[in-house]
């Protein structure tokens, strides 16, 4: 079935260093790609996405890519600071439908 | 409201016992999802309604779990007869649109412990 994989489970970065989490899809239909922060007692929130006829976005500190090819997808925070300390989820949609699915989440910490 | 809102925020119940949880959507959202997301986990998704269409059931983990929504807004999500491995945090999100590319808004989650 459809499936994300994604690594690593845990990141520890000293502040001001870049963070790279990587995530893998099995469905080749899958044309949109939402990347979610979620804090301790919080629901994911939605930072950043793209879609499938893009290679690259970016946002201030965060950017995301994309190898169709591959089904490689990554997000990238530069310049990281202790608030970006949170759980990180990768997900994966098909064309015309509702249903995400969710990588199994990479927790940061970010040192000071 | 300004944001999707879950209650209740803990649950607390003993094993056998059925519970209700609930949540608001944002105004004016026509999809609705709930998702099951145990520790340490990722988010499992349970159940999609959308606008006045049949619900898609399809990531139910049982048939004790049920969910309605009520009018195209709020939406109840019940668990029968609950066991120890029901003990997760249910989040909720609602999306203008359940298309590809509509932003999903999720709740805060209510945390379920089954004794």
């Amino acid at each position: 079935g459809e499936n994300v994989e994604q690594h690593p489970s845990t990141l520890s970065v000293q502040e001001g260093d870049s963070a790279v989490i990587k995530c893998t899809y099995s469905d080749s239909a899958s044309n949109y790609f939402p990347w979610y922060k979620q804090e301790l007692g919080k629901g994911p929130q939605l930072i950043i996405d793209i879609r499938s006829n893009v290679g690259e976005k970016k946002d201030q500190r965060i950017a995301v890519t994309l190898n169709k090819t591959a089904k490689h997808f990554s997000l990238h925070i530069t310049e990281t600071q202790p608030e970006d300390s949170a759980v990180y989820f990768c997900a994966a949609r098909g064309t015309g439908g509702f249903k995400t699915i969710f990588g199994a989440g990479t927790r940061l910490f970010v040192k000071a | 409201g300004a944001g999707v809102s879950q209650s209740p925020s803990n649950k607390v119940t003993e094993k056998g016992k059925d519970v209700e949880l609930r949540c608001d959507p944002i105004s004016g959202h026509t999809a609705l999802y709930w998702y099951r997301q145990s520790l340490g986990q990722g988010l499992e998704f349970l159940i999609y309604f959308q606008g006045n269409s049949a619900p898609d059931k399809s990531g139910l983990p049982s048939d004790r779990f049920s969910a309605e929504r009520t009018g195209g807004s709020v939406s109840t999500l019940t668990i029968q007869r609950t066991q120890q491995e029901d003990s997760a945090v249910y989040l909720c999100a609602s999306s203008f649109r359940g298309t590809s590319y509509n932003e999903q808004f999720f709740g805060p989650g209510t945390r379920l412990t089954v004794l």
